[in-house]
């Protein structure tokens, strides 16, 4: 099956700039999560996504970030205005709607804001 | 609420040498326990997981982790390390209170030396 694709790889933006980044994830699966990656710094959840409805989105600063999973299928994850604080890998990852079945990750978005 | 505290940010093991990093989690329900690891520049690729049965769970390249409910852990071993076990390696813990909601750990990076 094909892997959980995210796009860009790296991106570099200036403080108080936009940026936006991109999920598809594996066929099928119904729950999608957003993470941020502090270099250092284990995966920090970010939302999660039931289909198209948020689950959780406790821990997003809704200030500036938002997201979003039109037709429960790809997602894309927003950030406006930038601070040098959100230097991070943006990773997304689904899952199949049952408790044991694992994360699957993409490759992860570089955010660097100068 | 869940929790995981990974012991040693940095572990340093020769070739050849027992492997076994430390892993801690709070969970008020049974818990589903996961281990990933995650080379330079990619995502999260899952070692192994914990759900129910056999406590003693076998993994991916080797290693292998005990579910401990009297001590809360989950530690992964493997008896023999290898050069290309060098990465960085995340505990993880999801409940059903959480609603799929998975918790990582600050991660333990692994050094190999010849």
């Amino acid at each position: 099956e094909a892997g959980v694709a995210q796009s860009p790889r790296y991106k570099i933006i200036e403080k108080r700039q936009s940026v936006a980044f991109w999920c598809n994830p594996i066929s099928g699966h119904a729950t999608l999560y957003w993470y941020q990656q502090i270099l250092g710094q284990g995966p920090k959840l970010l939302i999660q996504f039931q289909n198209n409805g948020v689950v959780d989105d406790s821990q997003l600063p809704k200030d500036r970030f938002s997201a979003e999973r039109l037709k429960g299928v790809d997602s894309t994850l927003k950030i406006q205005p930038a601070k040098l604080e959100d230097s991070a890998v943006y990773l997304c990852a689904s899952r199949r709607d049952s408790l044991n079945s694992p994360l699957h990750f993409g490759n992860g978005t570089r955010l660097t804001v100068t | 609420a869940q929790s995981v505290t990974q012991l040693g940010s940095h572990v340093s093991v020769s070739e050849g040498a027992l492997v076994l990093l430390r892993c801690n989690y709070s969970s008020s329900v049974p818990p589903y326990l996961f281990w990933y690891v995650q080379y330079p520049n990619q995502g999260l690729q899952l070692l192994l997981k914990y759900t129910t049965g056999a406590t003693l769970v076998k993994g991916i390249n080797g290693f292998e982790a005990e579910f401990k409910k009297s001590e809360t852990s989950f530690h992964l071993t493997k008896p023999s390390a290898h050069m290309s076990d060098a990465a960085e390696y995340f505990c993880a813990v999801s409940d059903e209170t959480g609603g799929f909601k998975t918790i990582f750990g600050a991660g333990t990076r692994l050094f190999v030396k010849a």
